[in-house]
């Protein structure tokens, strides 16, 4: 079946420090890939997407490329902020009739930035 | 424009009893979502509608749950003769259309089943 497998946290990181979090997929079909973000207090929110292979997803300075041959898709940013601090998600989805664009997730990675 | 809105936020109800969650969907959204956030499971989903139907319902947890959508907007997810494992956040989300990738979240229902 289907399956997101993403690193465990919680992850802390100092300002301006470099970000990776690993996310691997299992999928049949052709998936599209996601990270969705959840801020304290606030609902899951789409940070960036890739619907096929070698694509690159980019938002808010995180970026993220569909791996086909390594079936990964890790989260990646240059030099994270306090803002940033969230517990993010990788999700893949693939097309069915009787599900439609389900998202199956990975357990999710907290993320914190400290000053 | 507004987004997806869910009622009640929180509830807490007594073991046995049977609640109703509420889900409003962006309008013009015909694709809805049902998905549960909890400690031991994660992130998972319940039920998809594309318009008023729900092609499969395999994914909704055990009999006591049941769903529906009426006009192709608002719908509801209702447990019966609750349980403390059905405590979860509950998630509404909604796209454009089945073949649209972009599903926009709720901020969701937290139940407590004492």
């Amino acid at each position: 079946g289907n399956s997101v497998t993403q690193m465990e946290g919680p992850v802390t990181l100092s300002e301006e420090a470099f970000l990776t979090i690993n996310c691997t997929y299992t999928a049949t079909g052709y998936p599209s890939l996601f990270w969705y973000v959840q801020y304290p207090g606030e609902g899951l929110q789409l940070l960036l997407k890739a619907t096929k292979a070698d694509d690159k997803g980019s938002n808010k300075g995180f970026e993220a490329t569909y791996r086909k041959e390594t079936t990964s898709f890790h989260l990646e940013k240059g030099s994270v902020q306090v803002s940033d601090s969230a517990v993010y998600f990788c999700a893949l989805s693939v097309l069915l009739y009787n599900q439609g664009g389900k998202l199956i997730f990975g357990q999710g990675t907290e993320l914190s930035v400290k000053p | 424009g507004a987004g997806v809105s869910q009622s009640p936020s929180n509830k807490v109800t007594e073991k046995g009893k049977d609640v109703e969650l509420r889900c409003d969907p962006i309008s013009g959204h015909t694709a809805l979502y049902w998905y549960r956030q909890s400690l031991g499971q994660g992130l998972e989903f319940l039920i998809y509608f594309q318009g008023n139907s729900a092609p499969d319902k395999s994914g909704l947890p055990s009999d006591r749950f049941s769903a529906e959508r009426t006009g192709g907007s608002v719908s509801t997810l209702t447990i019966q003769r609750t349980q403390q494992e059905d405590s979860a956040v509950y998630l509404c989300a909604s796209s454009v259309s089945r073949q649209s990738y972009e599903q926009y979240f709720g901020p969701g229902t937290r139940l407590t089943v004492t």
